[in-house]
């Protein structure tokens, strides 16, 4: 089974820094997707970003860009100028893209300070 | 196009009632998961649905919870004699197809059981 760790409970910024999430995964297979979600403390759970594994390019989203790694099985988030309304807590998850069940399996979470 | 809904977004049972969560996945959408989330935890998987169909529900407690998608209506989780554990966040997603990668959530039904 795969299991996904976010090793960082909480971090804090500063307004307009740039921050690293930090998550690994630990999976036998080679095909599967990661994911960033965001949960503000409406507690919708908003996509922040989305890799392939099979794409070697990091995906990039406006301020949101990652660092995937596969062979470490490492994928961090970094967001820049960081936003008041960055402050959330963020949730890495992974996808299989293989067999008939693509359920998402999900970190504990980082709780993102964003500090004026 | 309106996203995924769920109702209601509250709910309080006291112990030993029942409690019915609906879900209305996304125009089109005929693929829905449910996660819950306990306190202080990220979201766990718990049943796979397609219309008419459960695909997965390894992540469900065998007794007392069940789920069903049926042809027309809500998807329906339902868990029968609440106990206090079961207070939680519990999420819907759908998808338009298997292969999709994106799950769109709906805002999520928080049960308090007192």
């Amino acid at each position: 089974a795969q299991t996904v760790t976010q090793s960082q409970p909480e971090m804090s910024v500063q307004e307009a820094e740039t921050v690293t999430l930090s998550c690994t995964y630990d999976t036998s297979e080679s095909d599967y997707y990661l994911f960033w979600y965001k949960q503000p403390p409406s507690r919708q759970m908003i996509l922040v970003i989305r890799q392939e594994a099979y794409k070697q390019q990091n995906a990039t989203e406006n301020r949101f860009s990652v660092n995937f790694q596969k062979a470490a099985k490492s994928f961090s988030l970094k967001i820049s100028d960081s936003q008041l309304g960055d402050a959330a807590m963020y949730f890495c998850a992974y996808r299989s893209n293989w067999g008939s069940n693509y359920k998402l399996t999900f970190g504990k979470g980082t709780l993102l300070t964003v500090n004026p | 196009n309106a996203g995924v809904m769920q109702n209601p977004r509250h709910l309080v049972r006291r112990r030993g009632q029942e409690a019915r969560l609906r879900c209305s996945p996304m125009k089109g959408h005929s693929h829905v998961y449910w996660y819950r989330q306990l306190p202080e935890e990220g979201l766990k998987f718990m049943v796979y649905l397609q219309k008419e169909n459960i695909i997965d529900e390894s992540g469900m407690p065998k007794e007392r919870f069940s789920a069903e998608f049926p042809k027309e209506g809500p998807s329906i989780l339902r868990i029968q004699q609440v106990v206090r554990g079961d207070s939680a966040a519990y999420f819907c997603a759908s998808s338009p197809s298997a292969t999709k990668y994106e799950q769109y959530f709906g805002p999520g039904t928080r049960l308090t059981v007192t």
